[in-house]
C-alpha cells in the first residue's frame, strides 16, 4: 500500500534554531500534503495543507513566517519551524489524501517528536 | 469550519463488555467520516470509516452508525479485548480527500 516516510522520527535541537521535517510519498506522487502537530494527550490540530507547485494553505491561527511548509515535488514536502522554541515542542505529523482508486485512505507519516531545549 | 466533539474522553470497560464513543459535528456538508485507533507515539490507524449515504457500517467486532439529521456518529467495539486499549479519535471532512479535523480523543482502557 501507500507509505509516506517521515523523517526525522525525533530531534532535539537548541531555542532559536530551525529544523527541517520531511515527508516523503514512496510508491505514489501526492500533490497534496496536510500538516498536523498533536500535544501530548492531545487531539492532532490541522496546521496547513502543501500542494504542489502552489504556496501552502495555513489553517487559522497557524503563523506562517514560523511554519514554513514547501512542496518541492510530487513526492516531497517539507516543513520547517524556525527559531524554534519550547513551546514548539510536540508531536508533528504529515498525513497524504487517498490515492486516485480511492483505496489507500489518508496515509499518515510515522510522526517527528521535536523537543526544543 | 468545522468544529467535531467527542465523547468520552476517557471510557474504561470490562474485558468483553462493549464500548461506545460518540461524536458531533457542525458542519452538514461533511460526508466522509473515520475512526482512527492511535498508539503512543505512533501514527493514527484507520479502523472504520463510514460516507454520508450510509447510516451504519460494521467490520467485525466494529461498527460505526451515522445520524446526518442529527449530525453526530458513533463508534461500536464489541467483545472488547486488552488489544484495544488506545487513544481513539473520530474525524470529518466535507469529501473523502479533504482535510480531515479530529475529535479531541477518548482514551479507552480495557480491564482484563
Amino acid at each position: 500500500g501507500a507509505v509516506v516516510s517521515q523523517h526525522p522520527s525525533r530531534v532535539i535541537c537548541k531555542s532559536g534554531t530551525s529544523v527541517k521535517i520531511e515527508c516523503r510519498s514512496l510508491d505514489f506522487q501526492a500533490t497534496t500534503m496536510f500538516w498536523y502537530r498533536q500535544f501530548p494527550k492531545k487531539s492532532l490540530m490541522l496546521m496547513a495543507t502543501s500542494n504542489e507547485g502552489s504556496k501552502a494553505t495555513y489553517e487559522q491561527g497557524v503563523e506562517k513566517d514560523k511554519f514554513l511548509i514547501n512542496h518541492a515535488s510530487l513526492t516531497l514536502s517539507t516543513l520547517t519551524v524556525t527559531s524554534a522554541h519550547p513551546e514548539d515542542s510536540s508531536f508533528y505529523i504529515c498525513s497524504a489524501p487517498p490515492g486516485g482508486d480511492s483505496s489507500t485512505g489518508y496515509t499518515f507519516g510515522s510522526g517527528t517528536r521535536l523537543t526544543v531545549v | 469550519g468545522e468544529n467535531v466533539e467527542q465523547h468520552p474522553s476517557t471510557l474504561s470497560v470490562q474485558e468483553g463488555d462493549s464500548a461506545v464513543i460518540k461524536c458531533t459535528y457542525s458542519d452538514s456538508a461533511s460526508n466522509y467520516f473515520p475512526w482512527y485507533k492511535q498508539e503512543l507515539g505512533k501514527r493514527p490507524q484507520l479502523i472504520i470509516d463510514i460516507r454520508s449515504n450510509v447510516g451504519e457500517k460494521k467490520d467485525q467486532r466494529i461498527a460505526v452508525t451515522l445520524n446526518k439529521t442529527a449530525k453526530h456518529f458513533s463508534l461500536h467495539i464489541t467483545e472488547t479485548q486488552p488489544e484495544d486499549s488506545a487513544v481513539y479519535f473520530c474525524a470529518a471532512s466535507r469529501t473523502y480527500g479533504n482535510k480531515l479535523v479530529f475529535g479531541a480523543g477518548t482514551i479507552l482502557r480495557v480491564k482484563s
